[in-house]
C-alpha cells in the first residue's frame, strides 16, 4: 500500500522569499512517481513537478524544485521567490494509483 | 498542450434530477478518470478508463454512471443524487494507465450543489 504524508499545518511566506513543503511518503513498490500539484480556491488541480524514484536529479522547473532524499522517503517541494498567485492549496502524491496527502495551505503576503 | 476540459463549471440539481457532467481531451491520452473532491480535502478516485473501457471502480454507488464513448470524452451521469454529494468533481487524463512516470493532467472541474 502507498502512503502520503503532509503534516504542516497552513504555511505562510512573505512575497519573494522561499518556502519548502514537506513530504514523506511509503510505499514496497521499487518504481514510483512522486507529483505536486498546486490548486487555487477556482479548484483547478495543476501539476508543478515530477521525480522518479530511479532519477537521480532532483527535479526542477521554473521556481519549483523539488528535494528528492530516497532513504529518507521525503520529497519536497521548494518554491523559490513566492509570488502572491502562489497562495493555494498544494498535493504531494504518488503514482503508480495516484496517492494523494492531504495538502498544505500556502500563503503568501505581500 | 495539456488542456482537459470540463462542462458545465457550475451544476445545480435536485435529488430527483437527472444531469450528465463531460470531460473531454485531445492529447491522445488513453487512461481518463474521474474524482470527487469535498472542501479541504484531497481527491478521491472514482472511476477510471483505460482504452475506452472501465478499468478501475472504487465502489462508487450506483447512481453515479460513467460513460467514455471514445478516447477524447468521458461523462458521467448522475441520477437520484443526495444532499452529501455535493462536491468538486474533477476529470483528469494520462498517457496510460497506471505508468510510474505518467502525469495526470486535471480539468479545471464542475462544482456541484443537490439540493
Amino acid at each position: 500500500a502507498q502512503k502520503i504524508t503532509q503534516t504542516q499545518p497552513g504555511m505562510f511566506v512573505q512575497e519573494k522569499e522561499a518556502v519548502t513543503l514537506d513530504c514523506t511518503y511509503d510505499t514496497s513498490d521499487q518504481s514510483y512517481g512522486l507529483f505536486w500539484y498546486k490548486q487555487p480556491s477556482s479548484g483547478e488541480m495543476i501539476f508543478l513537478i515530477y521525480q522518479g524514484s530511479y532519477d537521480e536529479q532532483n527535479a526542477t522547473e521554473g521556481r519549483y524544485s523539488l528535494n528528492f532524499q530516497k532513504a529518507r522517503k521525503s520529497a519536497n517541494l521548494v518554491i523559490s521567490a513566492s509570488q502572491l498567485g502562489d497562495s493555494a492549496m498544494y498535493f504531494c502524491a504518488m503514482s503508480v494509483k495516484l496517492t494523494f496527502g492531504k495538502g498544505i495551505t500556502l500563503s503568501v503576503r505581500p | 498542450d495539456t488542456e482537459v476540459t470540463q462542462t458545465p463549471k457550475h451544476l445545480v440539481m435536485g435529488m430527483t434530477n437527472k444531469k450528465s457532467l463531460k470531460c473531454e481531451q485531445h492529447m491522445g491520452h488513453r487512461a481518463m478518470y474521474w474524482y470527487k473532491q469535498k472542501a479541504k480535502k484531497p481527491p478521491e478516485l472514482m472511476f477510471v478508463y483505460s482504452y475506452e473501457k472501465l478499468s478501475i471502480n472504487e465502489s462508487v454507488p450506483s447512481r453515479f454512471s460513467p460513460e467514455c464513448p471514445n478516447s477524447s470524452l468521458l461523462n458521467l451521469h448522475l441520477h437520484a443524487l443526495q444532499p452529501e454529494d455535493s462536491a468538486l468533481y474533477l476529470c483528469a487524463s494520462s498517457l496510460q494507465l497506471a505508468g510510474a512516470r505518467d502525469t495526470q493532467y486535471f480539468g479545471p472541474g464542475t462544482r456541484l450543489t443537490v439540493l
